[in-house]
């Protein structure tokens, strides 16, 4: 089955609204989840990420929370801007396998 | 530029041609990694190279032949392929292949098989 599970595959929203996009991971050993943002064409980059050790991390308008005992970790972006237009991935690794699994991605769409 | 450069951005080949595809990196980073993206499916990984050895390989077809000079370069070579294998092939490294780093991503090829 899926190792990382990512909802919504699409989100629409406001310009000015919050968008939040979850993962759900399977491997209870996992404590690295990054968070990468893909523009159209152009390449996945890392926007945030956090560690098991701290249940969140907030970096201006986008924040990452973790909840290790639900093994769900999810993306916050507040005030969304057009340019936050993009496909957002989330990943977890796989310790005993020693790589890391994507989630399918979540197509957020910011109207003006 | 991003650290990690791909070349060509865009192929167009035959599915008798054969071509390869270039990745390198100077971030001082020992891991590097091939991912096929197709759409709507979760980035797929091919292959990894750690200190340029080849510790995994997940179960792909023998077209894609993947080779590693250097921990700074890395190569895709591909061979009689099918229109199934059009896809961003992205390159990405990190400083280990320990899953506690993250990646950085070349921008890809765009590679359609006709």
């Amino acid at each position: 089955g899926e190792n990382v599970e990512q909802h919504p595959s699409t989100l629409s929203v406001q310009e000015g609204d919050s968008a939040v996009i979850k993962c759900t991971y399977s491997d209870s050993a996992s404590n690295y989840f990054p968070w990468y943002k893909q523009e159209l064409g152009k390449r996945p980059q890392l926007i945030i990420d956090i560690r098991s050790n701290v249940g969140e991390k907030k970096d201006q308008r986008i924040a990452v929370t973790l909840n290790k005992t639900a093994k769900h970790f999810s993306l916050h972006i507040t005030e969304t801007q057009p340019e936050d237009s993009a496909v957002y991935f989330c990943a977890a690794p796989r310790p005993d396998f020693n790589k890391f699994y994507f989630g399918s991605g979540t197509k957020l769409n910011v109207k003006p | 530029e991003t650290g990690v450069t791909q070349t060509p951005r865009h192929l167009v080949m035959g599915m008798t041609n054969k071509k390869s595809l270039k990745c390198e990196q100077h971030l001082g980073h020992n891991a590097m990694y091939w991912y096929k993206q197709s759409a709507k499916k979760p980035l797929e990984l091919m292959f990894v190279y750690n200190f340029k050895e080849q510790t995994e390989n997940n179960s792909v077809p023998s077209r894609f032949s993947p080779e590693c000079p250097n921990s700074s370069h890395l190569f895709l070579h591909l061979h009689t392929l099918q229109p199934e294998d059009s896809a961003l092939y992205l390159c990405a490294s990190s400083l280990r292949t320990d899953p506690n780093y993250g990646y950085t991503f070349g921008s890809g090829t765009r590679l359609t098989v006709v």
